[in-house]
């Protein structure tokens, strides 16, 4: 069935060193591919995504990476702050007309100062 | 308000009781969603509306989870004769529910069940 795998489930990084997390999909449709942060006791919160017309996107210190025919992304945040630790949730889109999202099982992010 | 709203923010209920849990979706979004997230766990797909389409229910996981939607507006997750297993962060998210666009999540309601 439809399935999204995430590793690692943790991650530690000192500060200023670089993260990156991986995710593979199984549904050969997905065409969009969203990044969540969630913060303890909040909702998560998308900070990027990427859709399938493109390889690459990047905002500031985080980028997405995308390969379509390997049927996986990645998440890659450079120059790690205190901040950015939280957990982080890969997504896929299910089939190419409706927005039914399949969530990955996330990564646990701390940066230690 | 501007966002998801989804109250309770917390509930407590005995075994066997029923609840109900509600979430007001961000006006003009046609497509809403709910999650259950368990203790360090991932976001579990529960269901899925979209406009006046049949939802998409593959996830309940038994008979004892149900989800009305009126229109375009609220939603209502019910859990009838609750179990232990069943405590949660439970997620709604909402979005404009055409292709690939963002979804934006609630602050979630954590059930416990004693």
């Amino acid at each position: 069935g439809e399935n999204v795998e995430q590793h690692p489930s943790t991650l530690s990084v000192q500060e200023g060193d670089s993260a990156v997390i991986k995710c593979t999909y199984s549904d050969s449709a997905s065409n969009y591919f969203p990044w969540y942060k969630q913060e303890l006791g909040k909702g998560p919160q998308l900070i990027i995504d990427i859709r399938s017309n493109v390889g690459e996107k990047k905002d500031q210190r985080i980028a997405v990476t995308l390969n379509k025919t390997a049927k996986h992304f990645s998440l890659h945040i450079t120059e790690t702050q205190p901040e950015d630790s939280a957990v982080y949730f890969c997504a896929a889109s299910i089939s190419s007309n409706t927005g039914k999202l399949i969530f990955g099982q996330g990564t646990t992010l701390q940066v230690k100062p | 308000g501007a966002g998801v709203s989804q109250s309770p923010s917390n509930k407590v209920t005995e075994k066997g009781k029923d609840v109900e849990l509600r979430c007001d979706p961000i006006s003009g979004h046609t497509a809403l969603y709910w999650y259950r997230q368990r203790l360090g766990q991932g976001l579990e797909f529960l269901i899925y509306f979209q406009g006046n389409s049949a939802p998409d229910k593959s996830g309940l996981p038994s008979d004892r989870f149900s989800a009305e939607r009126t229109g375009e507006s609220v939603s209502t997750l019910t859990i009838q004769r609750t179990q232990q297993e069943d405590s949660a962060v439970y997620l709604c998210a909402s979005s404009l529910g055409t292709m690939n666009t963002e979804a934006f999540f609630g602050q979630g309601t954590r059930l416990t069940v004693v």
